[in-house]
């Protein structure tokens, strides 16, 4: 049964530490997402890949955040340094778009507290 | 950036009754889809509309994209406890991006 998976689940750090979260997406799909949920903004678009390609990532904070996707199994998002703002669940999510039945799978998501 | 409203934002209702939220937006999406989400899990698909007009039924639920291709309806019929969660609407631009509404927190009560 493929799914999305994330790592850690869950994450409690002190600002100013580097945090790293990574996502093995769906072997196949052509599309890898991150987005940020906080009840305040509900989920944020932070990057996605295409094929691996950085396609947008102007939801992200440059200053602090970044994502790579070094090969189609593993996709990370490092924040450095972590602030308590950051606070939130971070999800991946792949999917195959660009066609008829687009479609997009959700890891677990990981909580990130900054303390 | 498109931005995509869901209403109501927060639905109380009884079981056995009957539900309609929205999702709408001032863009043209290449596809919309749907997404329900319960605590500490991520969203899960539903279904996906393309079509303008086009109507899916996933069981007691009926999805309707519009004609336009810019906003979209979600109804419950007889809804049930197991119903309960947060319903998500998602369009798909131009450049294959994927953004969200805030979502309608629906509550069925047994």
């Amino acid at each position: 049964d493929a799914r999305v998976t994330q790592t850690p689940r869950h994450k409690v750090t002190e600002m100013g530490q580097e945090v790293t979260m990574r996502c093995q997406p769906i072997l196949g799909h052509n599309t890898v997402f991150w987005y940020r949920q906080t009840m305040m903004q509900g989920l944020e678009l932070l990057a996605y890949f295409r094929n691996r390609a950085p396609l947008d990532d102007s939801g992200m904070p440059k200053d602090r955040f970044s994502a790579e996707m070094p090969d189609a199994t593993l996709a990370t998002l490092k924040i450095q340094p972590s602030e308590p703002r950051d606070s939130a669940v971070y999800f991946c999510a792949s999917g195959f778009l660009g066609h008829l039945n687009t479609e997009a799978f959700f890891g677990q998501g990981t909580r990130l507290t900054v303390v | 950036t498109q931005l995509l409203e869901q209403s109501p934002q927060f639905l109380s209702i009884q079981e056995g009754e009957n539900l309609t939220v929205y999702c709408n937006s001032s863009s043209v999406f290449s596809s919309l889809q749907w997404y329900r989400q319960e605590p500490g899990e991520g969203p899960v698909l539903l279904v996906t509309v393309v079509t303008g007009g086009e109507v899916k039924k996933l069981k007691r639920l009926t999805f309707q994209f519009g004609d336009a291709r810019k906003d979209s309806s979600l109804h419950i019929t007889a809804a049930q406890p197991g119903d309960t969660g947060l319903y998500l609407c998602a369009g798909e631009g131009n450049n294959n991006d994927m953004r969200f509404g805030a979502g309608t927190r629906l509550t069925v009560k047994p």
